[in-house]
Formats: C-alpha cells, structure tokens, sequence
C-alpha cells in the first residue's frame, strides 16, 4: 500500500525564521510528488517535482525531491505569518489506470508562525 | 480563469437520508477526482472521472458513487448516510490528455462541508 509521511507534524517558529519540511513515501511506481498549502479550506498547488525535475523554487518558497532517499523536503525562508497553515505532501503513483486522479496524501505539517 | 467550484458549501443531513453533491472543475480540464477529508483519516481518494467515464476508485463503500456530465461538471452521491459520513468533500480536476502520466497537478475546489447527525 502507497504511504507518505511528513514531519513533524507541527512547527511553531517567528516571522523570519527558516522552516524545512519533511515528506518520505513508499509508492508504486513514483510519477510525481507535489506540495499544498492547506488554509481554512481548498488545498492550493505549491509544487510538482518529477524525475525530470527535482528542484522547485518560487519566492520563498523551495522543494527538492531525492529519488534515491525516497523523499522531498520544502523549505520556507523568511517566514511570515500569512505562510501559517497545513502544507500537505502528497505523491502519485500507482500501476496503469490506478494512478488516474489518485493521489495519496500525507497527514501534514501544521505550521504557525508567530509576529 | 474562474478555479473549481463546489456547492453546496454547507450542509447537514441526518443519518438514512442521501446527499448529491456538484463541481464545476477549471474550463477546459476534463478530469475530476473526489477526496474525503477528515481529521483522523486526513485526505482521501474517493473516485475520478474522465470523459465522463470512471476510471479509478478508491476503498469505499458502495453508498459512495458519481458520474460526470458531457461539459466534465461532476456530482457525487452518498446514499444512507452514516455519522462517520460527516467530512469536507473535495473536488479537483486537472488538464490531462487522458494518459496515465498526465504530468499535471489537481487543482481543488473549496469543499463541501457535510454534517450528518
């Protein structure tokens, strides 16, 4: 059975500080892995990683994905207070018509940052 | 672009009743997947349709169904409600060729949250 886990599950920092994010997964035949920001409702696209790219930035925020280790982490700079939320991990995989749509989640990072 | 739409937003039913929920994914992606969220269970796989076709199923109940339109609006349906139904539903879609390395993200719509009592 596919599995994501993200570590911690909950960060507590100040505005300014440095945070990473860690996401592991075991999954069958690995497509992609992507990166969400969950706030108070829909889950908002942060980063698709694939074999063909292992590296994401924008802004402040960054993600790498290691194939070999089987996990990715997302690092935010500079923190504010509008980047608390949940970031979600999640991974696509699967065999043929069972990857269509599927995606399989970790169960987050809570994180708060403080003014 | 208006992003995917979900209503209703709310509701609360009572157990044995059934509920239909709808989204209206991004225009022009013809690939619609439900999730079910909770906070023991966190985020999970329900269905995902495709040319109104459904192509994939995750590990639930057969109370659990939904079909797709010609214009890949999609509603689900969740028949005999149970107290553990209550969660937001999710909605995404995403612009696929149809392949199963579509190589594109889900986009999700703001749920639906349902309340069974």
């Amino acid at each position: 059975e596919d599995k994501v886990v993200q570590s911690p599950l909950s960060l507590v920092v100040h505005e300014g500080d440095t945070v990473t994010l860690n996401c592991s997964y075991e999954v069958t035949n690995f497509r992609s892995l992507l990166w969400y920001k969950q706030e108070k409702k829909a889950p908002t696209f942060l980063f698709m990683l694939t074999s063909s790219g292992i590296e994401k930035k924008s802004g402040r925020l960054s993600s790498i994905l290691d194939k070999k280790e089987l996990s990715s982490i997302l690092n935010i700079t500079a923190t504010q207070t509008g980047d608390s939320a949940i970031y979600l991990c999640a991974v696509e995989g699967g065999a043929g018509g069972t990857s269509y749509g599927k995606l399989t989640f970790g169960q987050g990072t809570i994180l708060t940052v403080h003014p | 672009k208006a992003g995917v739409t979900q209503t209703p937003r709310y509701l609360i039913k009572t157990r044995g009743q059934q509920v239909t929920l709808s989204c209206s994914p991004i225009s022009g992606h013809r690939s619609v997947s439900w999730y079910q969220q909770t906070p023991g269970q966190g985020l999970q796989f329900l269905f995902e349709y495709f040319s109104e076709t459904q192509r994939n199923k995750g590990n639930f109940p057969g109370r659990f169904s939904g079909r797709q339109f010609s214009n890949s609006r999609s509603e689900m349906n969740v028949s005999t409600l149970e107290l553990g139904d209550s969660a937001l539903y999710l909605c995404a879609s995403s612009f696929t060729d149809g392949s199963p390395i579509g190589g594109s993200p889900l986009h999700f719509g703001n749920g639906t949250r349902l309340t069974v009592t």
